[in-house]
């Protein structure tokens, strides 16, 4: 089954330190999403991107997060510096868009994130 | 994007179904109502979604209402596997179409 593929799965790290969150989205899909999730803010959108262009990062904090595509298969969100309020699950959904088609969101299985 | 109304929690018994309600009154037109559920721990699975007909697929049946201002999502015979947060989206297809998820109904199916 094609799915998408989030690494690393779990990463603790500490104050300061830069953590990069990488995703393969499945292949053909055309649109990429960065998720976040904690227990008080629920899921927030952060970013997403179209034919790996930048549609929307209004939702990322713009000092110390950044979401790139570097080709079509891979999508980072990288934090730098982090710091403890950034300890979530991270998630990234790909999809396919086309004018007015808009197919089903595929989520992947989330990084978890701890900031000592 | 319109905004919906769900309640917080809902109980079900095992094989009986599910009917979660989800209020959207200011939907626009042009706008669709998705619904994904959250298994715990997991990302968020597309579950089905609609414009003004009712819908039916293999997880779930979507019953909108006329003026659209609401929606149930059924599970017909509700498992236990189906314990999960059930998010109601309402969002405009093509376009930004981007998802803003709310709290969502958390769906607990008892034996």
């Amino acid at each position: 089954d094609a799915r998408v593929t989030q690494t690393p799965r779990h990463k603790v790290t500490e104050m300061g330190q830069e953590v990069t969150m990488r995703c393969q989205p499945i292949l053909g899909h055309n649109t990429v999403f960065w998720y976040r999730q904690t227990m008080m803010q629920g899921l927030e959108l952060l970013a997403y991107f179209r034919n790996r262009a930048p549609l929307d990062d209004s939702g990322m904090p713009k000092d110390r997060f950044s979401a790139e595509m570097p080709d079509a298969t891979l999508a980072t969100l990288k934090i730098q510096p982090s710091e403890p309020r950034d300890s979530a699950v991270y998630f990234c959904a790909s999809g396919f868009r086309a004018g007015n088609f808009a197919g089903e969101l595929f989520f992947g299985e989330g990084s978890r994130l701890t900031v000592l | 994007d319109a905004k919906t109304t769900q309640p917080p929690s809902m109980d079900c018994a095992e094989g009986r179904a599910a009917n979660l309600p989800c209020n959207h009154s200011t939907i626009s037109g042009n706008e669709y109502v998705y619904w994904y559920r959250q298994i715990h721990s997991q990302g968020p699975q597309y579950i089905i979604h609609g414009l003004k007909n009712n819908e039916t697929n293999e997880m779930a049946s979507l019953i909108i209402t006329e003026d659209r201002k609401s929606s149930t999502l059924i599970l017909p015979h509700a498992t236990l596997r189906d314990t999960a947060v059930y998010y109601c989206i309402v969002t405009p297809q093509g376009g930004s179409e981007k998802l803003v998820f709310g709290k969502g109904t958390k769906l607990t199916v008892n034996p």
